[in-house]
């Protein structure tokens, strides 16, 4: 089956500090990438959405200059969360689709702890 | 407003009964479905998606989609304490590589 290898699974950083999370995906091409954020017993929130070789699209309320995505090659995005202050803490999870309707898989997340 | 809608629970069921969780979609012209399972502090894991009304079986788990009445459910036969999770319902409504649209999840406790 289709599989996401998400990197770390855990950091810790400094506040102000740039904390970069990949998302592979290993026997499939991800042609669109998506990022999510979860709160603790929260629902998924979607970050963004980027297609291989486009710029990301955004959510309403999620700020693009602090989260950068990169989605340069068929197997590989990453998510940068810029300045990390001490509310960016959360889970972080990638979705990777190559046949949208037909098929979505989740990494395996990144816990990231700023203090 | 395009809705996904989940009893978030939860849902206790004793060891080995069949526990049935239901969600409702607004949008008549979605096309696939999907159920993930969600352990706590663990990313969703796909248990089934369908793309036709009726039933679709995988083991211990049936998904059920009803298009008139814009319904789907997963029932989980011979329950087991291991299946204790939140079940998120997920639509793709908009077609193509467009984002799933989540429910909110039902928080499901087999009980032994």
């Amino acid at each position: 089956g289709a599989v996401v290898s998400q990197h770390p699974s855990r950091v810790i950083c400094k506040s102000g500090t740039s904390v970069k999370i990949e998302c592979r995906s290993l026997d499939f091409q991800a042609t669109t990438m998506f990022w999510y954020r979860q709160f603790p017993k929260k629902s998924l929130m979607l970050m963004a959405t980027s297609n291989e070789g486009s710029k990301a699209t955004y959510e309403q309320g999620v700020e693009k200059d602090k989260f950068l995505i990169n989605h340069a090659s068929l197997t590989l995005s990453t998510l940068t969360v810029t300045s990390a202050h001490p509310e960016d803490s959360s889970f972080y999870i990638c979705s990777a689709t190559d046949r949208g309707a037909y098929g979505y898989t989740f990494g395996s997340g990144t816990r990231l702890t700023v203090v | 407003q395009k809705e996904v809608e989940q009893n978030s629970g939860p849902l206790s069921v004793p060891e080995g009964a069949i526990a049935s969780l239901n969600c409702t979609y607004s949008d008549r012209g979605s096309q696939s479905f999907f159920w993930y399972r969600q352990y706590s502090g663990k990313s969703p894991e796909l248990i089934m998606s369908i793309y036709s009304n009726g039933d679709k079986e995988d083991g211990r788990f049936t998904a059920q989609l009803n298009k008139a009445s814009q319904y789907v459910s997963l029932l989980i036969r011979d329950s087991q304490p291991s299946d204790s999770a939140t079940y998120l319902c997920a639509v793709n409504i908009q077609g193509g590589n467009t984002p799933l649209v989540f429910g909110k999840g039902t928080r499901l406790s087999v009980i032994a």
